[in-house]
């Protein structure tokens, strides 16, 4: 089955810098990536997705990254700020949805 | 507002007394899914409904139940909780299973 692994498990960057949370999969055949984020006590919020025939995808300061051959794909966010701190997950589908780990993102004022 | 809601919140309770964690969705989504997350392990998936009536188990379905009698509630049931079970659990919905929405989220402890 498809196996999802992110990096890093932390990330501490100051506000204003670049963040860039990585995820391989095992799958070739998954064809739909979204990435999630988790503010503390709440449900995963989808941020943004991809699909297989995209390379990249922007929403004003996230954008996502993918590539196919080396079954890899990257969330991007640029400008960080304090709000942007949280936890985020990366997942995959093929069949089913299969999630990385999680990365926890803090920003420092 | 379209949401996804899960009753109780937050939950306490000893092995062996059954309980049930709902999930309501108000967005007609066909499909609906049980997740549980713990530390260091990312979300994983209990079960899932296709439609009404439909249910398979996901990753982790040992220790669990569900029902889907109506396509906005997909209840979890655990008949005899026990200490490994002690999670967050999440309720998710979508119309086509990949892009889906979570609820709130329920903290389970068992003693």
């Amino acid at each position: 089955g498809e196996n999802v692994e992110q990096h890093p498990s932390t990330l501490s960057v100051q506000e204003g810098d670049s963040a860039v949370i990585k995820c391989t999969y095992s799958d070739s055949a998954s064809n739909y990536f979204p990435w999630y984020k988790q503010e503390l006590g709440k449900g995963p919020q989808l941020i943004i997705d991809i699909r297989s025939n995209v390379g990249e995808k922007k929403d004003q300061r996230i954008a996502v990254t993918l590539n196919k051959t080396a079954k890899h794909f990257s969330l991007h966010i640029t400008e960080t700020q304090p709000e942007d701190s949280a936890v985020y997950f990366c997942a995959a589908w093929e069949a089913d949805m299969r999630f990385g780990a999680g990365t926890r993102l803090t920003v420092k004022p | 507002e379209a949401q996804v809601t899960q009753n109780p919140r937050y939950l306490i309770t000893v092995t062996g007394k059954k309980l049930t964690v709902t999930c309501s969705q108000n967005m007609n989504h066909e499909y609906m899914s049980w997740y549980r997350q713990d530390p260091g392990l990312g979300l994983r998936q209990i079960y899932y409904s296709m439609n009404v009536e439909v249910t398979d188990k996901g990753d982790v379905p040992e220790g669990y139940k569900v029902s889907r009698k109506e396509k906005r509630n997909f209840p979890l049931i655990l008949e005899s909780p026990s200490p490994n079970q002690t999670s967050l659990y999440f309720c998710a919905s979508s119309f086509s299973a990949d892009t889906q929405y979570f609820g709130p989220g329920t903290r389970l402890t068992v003693l």
